[in-house]
């Protein structure tokens, strides 16, 4: 069975602080893996990694995966309270015709 | 720009009730999905559209009847529903059906069953 693994659950850190969030899979047919970043609506999508070890920047997140070690991990520097948010990682098209698997999220505080 | 428009943002409705929710993408995307999330759960797939049919229903039961009247729009139509069918409803919609095509959400209609 695919499986998309997604760590810390959740985490609180101080404006300021650099986080690390971590997303493992374990899926017949690795294609893609997706970053999403949900508030309190939709998911918002924020990378597609495909390749490994090519980081993907966006202002201050950036990515990158490690396809040997099967895992990708969300950087964000100098966190803002606006970072607050789950953060959903998701494997897309893993095997037969499911488009996306996801982890469970990781739930991000950022406290002033 | 990467806009998939959902609406009613809100909708509260009674068990025997018939309302619609309807999704909208002028990006060109031939695949379009619908997907539903309870609280603290990630997404889960109900239907994939692809070129206007039908591709994948995920057992989703049969009070849930989408429909797809053109490439641009899609339909989720509701009736007799369960007060456990409350949840957000996401549209979502890509280039094409398949890998390497980013799935794009739309801000998600929030139901409420009474």
């Amino acid at each position: 069975e695919d499986k998309v693994v997604q760590s810390p659950l959740s985490l609180v850190v101080h404006e300021g602080d650099t986080v690390t969030l971590n997303c493992s899979y374990e899926v017949t047919n690795f294609r893609s893996l997706l970053w999403y970043k949900q508030e309190k609506k939709a998911p918002t999508f924020l990378f597609m990694l495909t390749s490994s070890g090519i980081e993907k920047k966006s202002g201050r997140l950036s990515s990158i995966l490690d396809k040997k070690e099967l895992f990708s991990i969300l950087n964000i520097t100098a966190t803002q309270t606006g970072d607050s948010a789950v953060y959903l990682c998701a494997v897309l098209y893993p095997s037969g015709n499911t488009p996306l698997v996801f982890g469970k999220g990781t739930r991000l505080s950022v406290i002033a | 720009d990467t806009e998939v428009t959902q609406t009613p943002k809100h909708l509260v409705m009674g068990m025997t009730n018939k309302k619609s929710l309807k999704c909208e993408q002028h990006m060109g995307h031939r695949a379009m999905y619908w997907y539903k999330q309870k609280a603290k759960k990630p997404p889960e797939l109900m239907f994939v559209y692809s070129y206007e049919k039908l591709s994948i229903n995920e057992s989703v039961p049969s009070r849930f009847s989408p429909e797809c009247p053109n490439s641009s729009l899609l339909n989720l139509h509701l009736h007799a529903l369960q007060p456990e069918d409350s949840a957000l409803y996401l549209c979502a919609s890509s280039q094409e059906y398949g890998p390497g095509n980013t799935i794009y959400f739309g801000e998600g209609s929030w139901l409420t069953v009474v």
